[in-house]
């Protein structure tokens, strides 16, 4: 079965970097264009970023770009999400999800990223 | 990229029908059939449960559909369950190659 299991969250200090891994299993990860999505503490989803299946198009929401990066390793079957600058605002669970029919149609368990000083 | 707008809440007894609207704009909800809508319990991934606005994934009651009218996309769900109770976001692709959600509607048994 489709499986996506997120990792690298923690606690950081405004300005900082993390590194967030989603390992994939259960499909054939190089067919399958893939997202970051995000959840504030009691808030709702927000959309973070995609790249798609062969890492050759990536694309950021405007509070992101500039700061996050999204990359792939299909060998490894792996997606990440380089995030730097981090801010006090982009404290949330962060699920990595797969794409489908422009849709996520299967989500991982998440990882928190808490920014604070 | 403003979010999508939905009710903050909704309710129903079983057996009711409830619906749940999520406004755009013609640069996403307007501009695509690429609508999908999500459920989500407390402390758990969000669920597909339906996407391009009225198809729905293996697995998904036939309970669940979706319609679209202009900038605005329903969910309607139809012989409510008390398992139906939960947090439902929409969600459209958009005319910049991104992605935006609704706020998110608590559906609420009574």
């Amino acid at each position: 079965q489709v499986q996506l299991v997120e990792s690298g969250g923690g606690v950081v200090q405004p300005g900082g970097s993390l590194r967030l891994s989603c390992a994939a299993s259960g499909f054939t990860f190089r067919n399958y264009n893939m997202h970051w999505v995000r959840q504030a503490p009691g808030k709702g989803l927000e959309w973070v970023t995609f790249i798609r299946n062969d890492g050759n198009n990536q694309f950021y929401t405007d509070s992101v770009r500039g700061r996050f990066t999204i990359s792939r390793d299909n060998s490894k079957n792996t997606v990440y999400v380089d995030m730097n600058s981090l801010r006090v605002d982009d404290t949330a669970v962060y699920y990595c999800a797969r794409d489908f029919r422009w849709g996520f149609d299967s989500w991982g368990q998440g990882t928190l990223v808490t920014v604070s000083s | 990229q403003s979010a999508l707008t939905q009710p903050p809440s909704v309710s129903g007894s079983p057996g009711q029908s409830v619906a749940i609207s999520c406004t755009g704009t013609s640069t996403d909800v307007g501009g695509h059939s690429l609508v999908s809508w999500y459920q989500q319990s407390p402390g758990t991934a969000p669920k597909l449960i339906l996407y391009e606005v009225n198809n729905r994934p293996s697995g998904v009651p036939d309970r669940f559909s979706g319609s679209k009218s202009g900038n605005t996309a329903s969910l309607t769900i139809s012989g409510l369950q008390a398992e139906d109770e939960g947090n439902y976001f929409c969600t459209s692709y958009t005319s910049t190659s991104t992605w935006v959600f609704g706020g998110g509607t608590k559906l609420t048994v009574l």
